[in-house]
């Protein structure tokens, strides 16, 4: 199954945004809502942070949006601090015999 | 709240069988809202999604093509748990194994709010 591709690294200053791109085809992304976001600290298990493309589950900072254009949905964060660098993966629902596919992933670094 | 707790063995030797539980707390295996996935991360691979289990007046499963021909998982009502097994294990599925929450077939969605703690495995003789 080919995962959804993501850029590797992303940095940004702390107070500045920074946008995280994902980008499939017309058989996930662009074919279904159902496009979620993960923050992943090291050693720790992923946590959902976005669905349905900008839900945010409870508890989850409003600094962190999603949105979904074509082929590929985004992610931003706003007003970056030092507690977002983490690694950050997409996921979308396939219309596929595998039902639904993980991005590549990327490391959002602050600098 | 939702907690998951993975179990099960960091090491398993070539062409057998890895067997890994979750234990669910705070919800129950038989809820027809939502389907039981397990999950898994390699650096080669990635995340990769591999199956889920849920009830919806009948149990249901589905696999990822990737491995379906050697995996089942299925689940425990009494112990509120469910389970993964993975036949004929080669290096290519060592990996971080998670059990997650999702959603099932008849709710639209593809969502995983609530995960395990990982466990690692080795495939090694």
């Amino acid at each position: 199954q080919s995962a959804l591709a993501q850029p590797a690294s992303v940095s940004g200053s702390p107070g500045r945004s920074i946008t995280i791109s994902c980008t499939g085809t017309s058989s996930d992304i662009g074919g279904y809502d159902f496009v979620s976001w993960y923050q992943q600290h090291p050693g720790q298990a992923p946590k959902l942070i976005i669905y349905d493309v900008n839900k945010r589950p409870s508890g989850v900072s409003g600094r962190f949006s999603g949105s979904k254009s074509a082929n590929t949905a985004s992610l931003t964060i706003s007003r970056l601090q030092a507690e977002d660098e983490a690694d950050y993966f997409c996921g979308s629902y396939r219309s596929s015999s595998t039902l639904g596919v993980f991005g590549t992933g990327t490391t959002v670094i602050v600098l | 709240q939702v907690q998951l707790q993975q179990s099960g063995p960091g090491l398993v030797k070539p062409s057998q069988t890895l067997s890994l539980t979750c234990a669910i707390s705070g919800d129950s295996v038989s809820s027809n809202s939502v389907a039981w996935n397990w999950i898994r991360q390699s650096p080669s691979r990635g995340l990769e999604w591999l199956g889920r289990t849920y009830y919806n007046s009948k149990w249901y499963s589905d696999y990822a093509v990737s491995v379906k021909s050697r995996m089942t998982i299925n689940s425990d009502t009494s112990k509120n748990q469910f389970y993964l097994q993975l036949r004929s294990v080669t290096p290519e599925d060592t990996a971080v194994y998670y059990c997650a929450r999702g959603v099932p077939a008849h709710v639209h969605g593809w969502d995983f709010d609530f995960w395990g703690q990982g466990t690692p495995l080795t495939v090694s003789s």
